[in-house]
């Protein structure tokens, strides 16, 4: 146990709906990061977030944005969503500033996310 | 820019005998190197992480890794396999950013 959580565990949306998937964290953990797991493949850094404010962001759309808020949780929001979005989204929190290298991240199991 | 190649997308072996699975990275920089594993139906777990002290690195599950800067790998090996063991690893990069870099994975296969 890591003590990260995600909701949903599973979720089917069609293409051009959105979806918001929710992470919640260890407290104390100021930093989260999303990632995208498509099938087979290793995880693809989307974003990060340090108190409450965008630390920096992978080779994603605008359309993938997030939030995170004062009690530790945070949110993935998708729009227009397209088939390859179908994928394992993840969430993984550190306590150190800015996503400090040497803290260790701690993985949510997940949300499955398949679009139709 | 940094990027991970992991040599072999399935590797198999017998219970008891060597686990190696290879990683090589690319970093302009002194990275830092870790390895995950993942379970069916559940997130990353930290197996071990190099941040430039020792070369060889222990971890949990009687894993280790040795960092080779010439060779620029990171292989993972652990000297007698359980059936346990079977999941897919994953080695992964970071320069101290905010962003880590991940390969795509080795499932390990472990046969009775």
């Amino acid at each position: 146990e890591t003590g990260v959580t995600q909701s949903p565990t599973h979720l089917i949306k069609t293409r051009g709906q959105q979806v918001t998937l929710r992470c919640s964290s260890q407290s104390g953990h100021n930093t989260v990061s999303w990632y995208q797991q498509a099938l087979g493949q290793g995880p693809q850094f989307i974003f990060q977030y340090y108190r409450e404010e965008e630390n920096g962001r992978g080779n994603f759309p605008p359309r993938f944005s997030g939030l995170q808020f004062p009690n530790y949780s945070s949110e993935l929001n998708v729009n227009a969503l397209e088939l390859d979005d179908s994928a394992l989204y993840l969430c993984a929190s550190t306590r150190g500033q800015r996503g400090a290298v040497q803290e260790t991240q701690y993985f949510g199991p997940g949300t499955r996310l398949l679009v139709l | 820019a940094q990027s991970v190649t992991q040599l072999g997308s399935h590797v198999s072996v017998s219970e008891g005998a060597l686990v190696l699975l290879r990683c090589n990275y690319s970093s302009s920089v002194p990275p830092y190197l870790f390895w995950y594993v993942q379970y069916p139906n559940q997130g990353l777990q930290l197996l071990l992480k190099y941040t430039s002290a020792a070369t060889l690195v222990k971890g949990i599950n009687g894993f280790e890794a040795e960092f080779k800067k010439s060779e620029t790998s990171f292989h993972l090996t652990k000297p007698s396999a359980h059936m346990r063991d079977a999941a897919e690893y994953f080695c992964a990069v970071d320069t101290g950013g905010f962003k880590t870099i991940f390969g795509a994975g080795t499932r390990l296969f472990v046969k009775a």
